[in-house]
């Protein structure tokens, strides 16, 4: 199946530093990528979904000068956190879709655990 | 918002099949069903999808009723690995860059 690989793993940041997020479709062509966030012991909330070569849509109470979607190529995409602050800390998803078929399988990355101290 | 509901918690004895119920009452004819599961601090795995018809994968299989307003996800030998949430979610088919949205799933603890 395809592979949506996502780095780093796990990040550790001082409070008011960025953290980046990247996200690669490894086997395909990624026209659609989406982040999510999730807290412990929580569900996944969808934060935004980029398109290649135009400007990410967020989600409602998602503020986007605080987190930067790229998607600069098919095959990447990247969340930057700015101004990390302890309320960040989160389990950070992202998915990416190949467009080319209506019910396709959306694919997921192994996640990044973000802890801002 | 997701639009399926599902119980919270459910426990299976290892070895047996597992049946996972899903309530999509108000799913569009073009939506079609999908189910994943997430294990602990780990990215959503895919497991099967649907649009009217039964289906079935190595994995498991999916039972869709008639009237498409509920689907039951079964798990036919139950493994201590299979512990996890499960979420079943309808995504929109016409847009091939449809999201999706999760509700909280079921947790699934398969026990020895």
């Amino acid at each position: 199946g395809a592979v949506v690989s996502q780095h780093p793993s796990r990040v550790i940041c001082k409070s008011g530093t960025s953290v980046k997020i990247e996200c690669r479709s490894l086997d395909f062509q990624a026209t659609t990528m989406f982040w999510y966030r999730q807290f412990p012991k929580q569900s996944l909330m969808l934060m935004a979904t980029s398109n290649e070569g135009s400007k990410a849509t967020y989600e409602q109470g998602v503020e986007k000068d605080k987190f930067l979607i790229n998607h600069a190529s098919l095959t990447l995409s990247t969340l930057t956190v700015t101004s990390a602050h302890p309320e960040d800390s989160s389990f950070y998803i992202c998915s990416a879709s190949g467009g080319q078929v209506a019910n396709e399988k959306l694919f997921f990355g192994s996640g990044t655990q973000l802890s801002v101290l | 918002d997701a639009k399926t509901t599902q119980p919270p918690s459910m426990d299976c004895a290892e070895g047996r099949a597992a049946n996972l119920p899903c309530n999509h009452s108000t799913i569009s004819g073009n939506e079609y069903v999908y189910w994943y599961r997430q294990i602990h601090s780990q990215g959503p795995q895919y497991i099967i999808h649907g649009l009217k018809n039964n289906e079935t994968n190595e994995m498991a299989s999916l039972i869709i009723t008639e009237d498409r307003k509920s689907s039951t996800l079964i798990l036919p030998h139950a493994t201590l690995r299979d512990t996890a949430v499960y979420y079943c979610i309808v995504r929109v088919a016409q847009s091939n860059t449809g999201k999706l949205i999760f509700g909280q799933g079921t947790t699934l603890q398969v026990k020895p």
